[in-house]
């Protein structure tokens, strides 16, 4: 099983809908959660933390689900600028271990 | 402006031909590391190193080295490059002395070819 596994997608969706990604994790004692964007083969950027609450920054939440071991991000009203790649990092071994899922394409269509 | 660079952005080399990638950032950050990005297999941990003199191997550390002198370089070295080196290179550098519990900073990436 991957340390970190998500759904590569691609996930088309229209314009103003609301699209959510999960992404799992075997190792129950990971740390700290991430999601970032990546656009066509550009550096990752930080889109968001995921808290044990759960947060949320304008149009993205982010929750995470411990006993269940994965985290997940909602975006609404989705923006033809959300188009991108959405990867979700995990950090375990005393926070130096950063391990990656491969990503989930996203495609907001006009 | 607070960045992180890489040179060369793209490299076509041949096997067994040894090369360096340089890596340098402004942010006066602890910890840096290498990522390589393959279709596939998302981003994988080369090395990281915690601080000046400290380096570590990821997931996939075999043909590569680094090296720590500066704070602000971390070198990604490859003695005798191979084919399946052929990658798109990312360097990063986070804040966080106890690891990248923060933003972790990207560079544009490096793209190699190995013949």
């Amino acid at each position: 099983r991957k340390e970190v596994e998500q759904d590569p997608g691609p996930f088309n969706v229209p314009e103003g809908a609301t699209v959510a990604f999960n992404c799992t994790y075997s190792n129950s004692a990971s740390q700290s959660f991430f999601w970032y964007r990546q656009d066509c083969r550009k550096e990752p950027k930080l889109l968001m933390s995921v808290y044990s609450s759960g947060n949320e920054d304008g149009r993205f939440t982010a929750q995470l689900n411990r006993a269940s071991q994965y985290i997940s991000l909602l975006i609404r009203d989705s923006k033809l600028s959300d188009s991108a790649t959405y990867l979700c990092v995990v950090l375990s071994g005393g926070y130096q271990k950063v391990t990656f899922g491969i990503g989930t394409k996203l495609q907001v269509i006009p | 402006e607070a960045q992180v660079t890489q040179n060369p952005r793209y490299l076509i080399t041949v096997t067994g031909k040894k090369l360096t990638v340089t890596c340098s950032q402004n942010m006066n950050h602890e910890y840096m590391s290498w990522y390589r990005q393959d279709p596939g297999l998302g981003l994988r941990q080369i090395y990281y190193s915690m601080n000046v003199e400290v380096t570590d191997k990821g997931d996939v550390p075999e043909g590569y080295k680094v090296s720590r002198k500066e704070k602000r370089n971390f070198p990604l070295i490859l003695e005798s490059p191979s084919p399946n080196q052929t990658s798109l290179y990312f360097c990063a550098s986070s804040s966080q002395r106890a690891g990248p519990t923060d933003t972790q900073y990207f560079g544009p990436g490096t793209r190699l070819t190995v013949l």
